[in-house]
């Protein structure tokens, strides 16, 4: 079965830091890779989603960047980040019957 | 791009009561549209999804009901515990899922 990796699990970041979030997936191969970020108490927004190496489509204007370096391999990114970037940043991937599972996610602060 | 709307966007029940919360969508061509559960502080789990070839699917408690000439489809809870007590997140889309903004369901032993 599909087993999703997410990390760091938290990390608090002043505001003009850059980020890293990265994403591996097990269990399964050539999966569609998605990025998506929940602010507190809110719903599920696409930032970004990826069906092969090196394509990568943007749902948000914003100053973050994904890249998929590999395969199974999905990493988010900015190079300054915002007091607006804080939140729980779920990777999520498609498993058998193009079903999506999300990782255990990543809480956000930036100060 | 999709557009998904869901209501309630809270709701409270009696335990042993049934739950039901209902999205619409826009996309006329989406093929494919699960439920999520989310407890606090975790991520989402899928309970239940429903493919546009299929009407209606059940799993012990939860059931989802879809109708595509009207696009909508619904999550049925009967028999709702306090564990049963979470935000539910519809989904729908081709490539990518889009959610609508949940639904507080509170349990009230």
């Amino acid at each position: 079965s599909q087993t999703i990796h997410q990390w760091p699990a938290t990390l608090v970041q002043p505001v003009g830091s850059p980020l890293s979030l990265e994403c591996t997936v097990e269990g399964t191969s050539n999966p569609n890779l998605y990025w998506y970020r929940q602010a507190a108490g809110r719903g599920l927004q696409l930032l970004f989603y990826s069906v092969g190496i090196g394509q990568i489509s943007s749902e948000v204007p914003q100053n973050l960047s994904a890249s998929r370096p590999q395969d199974r391999q999905f990493i988010l990114s900015s190079k300054k980040l915002l007091l607006s970037d804080s939140g729980f940043y779920l990777c999520a991937g498609t498993g058998s019957g193009n079903t999506i599972y999300f990782g255990e996610g990543s809480w956000l602060t930036v100060v | 791009g999709e557009n998904v709307e869901q209501h309630p966007s809270t709701l409270s029940v009696q335990e042993g009561d049934s739950a039901v919360i209902k999205c619409t969508y826009s996309d006329s061509a989406s093929n494919y549209f699960p439920w999520y559960k989310q407890e606090l502080g975790k991520r989402p789990q899928l309970i239940i999804d429903i493919r546009s070839n299929v009407g209606e699917k059940k799993d012990q408690r939860i059931a989802v009901t879809l109708n595509k000439t009207a696009k909508h489809f619904s999550l049925h809870i009967t028999e709702t515990q306090p564990e049963d007590s979470a935000v539910y997140f519809c989904g729908t889309g081709r490539r990518a899922l889009t959610f609508g903004s949940g639904t507080r369901l509170q349990v009230q032993p």
